[in-house]
């Protein structure tokens, strides 16, 4: 059974840091690309950053780049999301996923999902 | 930026069929992906590469897609459909995802 598990969230003020951390089980976790995706409460779902499966290839939204890291230890069968420079409206509800590619397309779409913490950034 | 854009709400009487469409101008050559978000959980997906449906999704749920249109069907909607559904897809570049804005069905 897939199973995302997500740890490490909590109440920071602005310009404070946050580490998420996303363990994986249940499949071959080097082999697959991972995603982080938040939602502001009462909003909707709001990509934020993608890794590919070997840490090739990293992409982030807009309104996170130069803040936040994503990145992967295969070894541990874990993703992370390094949160820094925190705003008011980084809080959200963070999500990590599983990515699926699509062959031959290249495109990738999210099939399971983490549980879901919550940051809550507030002075 | 590229946006996907969806109708913030759409409600239809228990049975009827409830359609929620999704624009964005790469669709005709992106595919298009719908999650439900039920309160409180994380989202599910119930359509991908446009008109797929994953095992264990009613039959009720479809998707389709034309032009710069993307649309999820719920054919005889009942009322634990009742939730939010967003689009996705990608950029251009196929670097950057996104998600529509998200609909509220209510049924």
């Amino acid at each position: 059974e897939v199973q995302l598990v997500q740890s490490g969230g909590g109440l920071v003020k602005p310009g404070g840091s946050l580490r998420l951390s996303c363990a994986a089980s249940g499949f071959t976790f080097s082999s697959y690309s991972m995603t982080w995706v938040r939602q502001a409460p009462g909003k909707g779902l709001e990509w934020v950053s993608s890794i590919s499966s070997i840490s090739t290839y990293i992409y982030y939204a807009d309104s996170v780049k130069g803040r936040f890291t994503i990145s992967r230890d295969n070894a541990k069968n874990s993703l992370y999301l390094q949160m820094n420079s925190l705003r008011v409206e980084d809080t959200a509800v963070y999500y990590c996923a599983r990515d699926v590619e699509v062959v031959p397309v290249a495109e990738y779409y999210l099939d399971y999902w983490g549980q879901g913490t919550l940051v809550t950034v507030s002075s | 930026s590229y946006e996907l854009t969806q109708p913030p709400s759409v409600s239809v009487s228990p049975g009827q069929t409830a359609r929620i469409t999704c624009s964005g101008d790469a669709l005709p050559k992106k595919y298009a992906y719908w999650y439900q978000q039920k309160s409180g959980q994380a989202p599910v997906l119930v359509i991908y590469e446009d008109n797929k449906r994953p095992s264990g999704i009613p039959e009720r749920f479809s998707g389709s897609s034309s032009g710069t249109m993307a649309t999820l069907t719920i054919s005889g909607a009942q009322v634990e459909d009742e939730a939010d559904y967003y689009c996705y897809s990608t950029d251009r570049s196929g670097n950057h995802r996104l998600f529509g804005g998200g609909t509220k069905l209510t049924v």
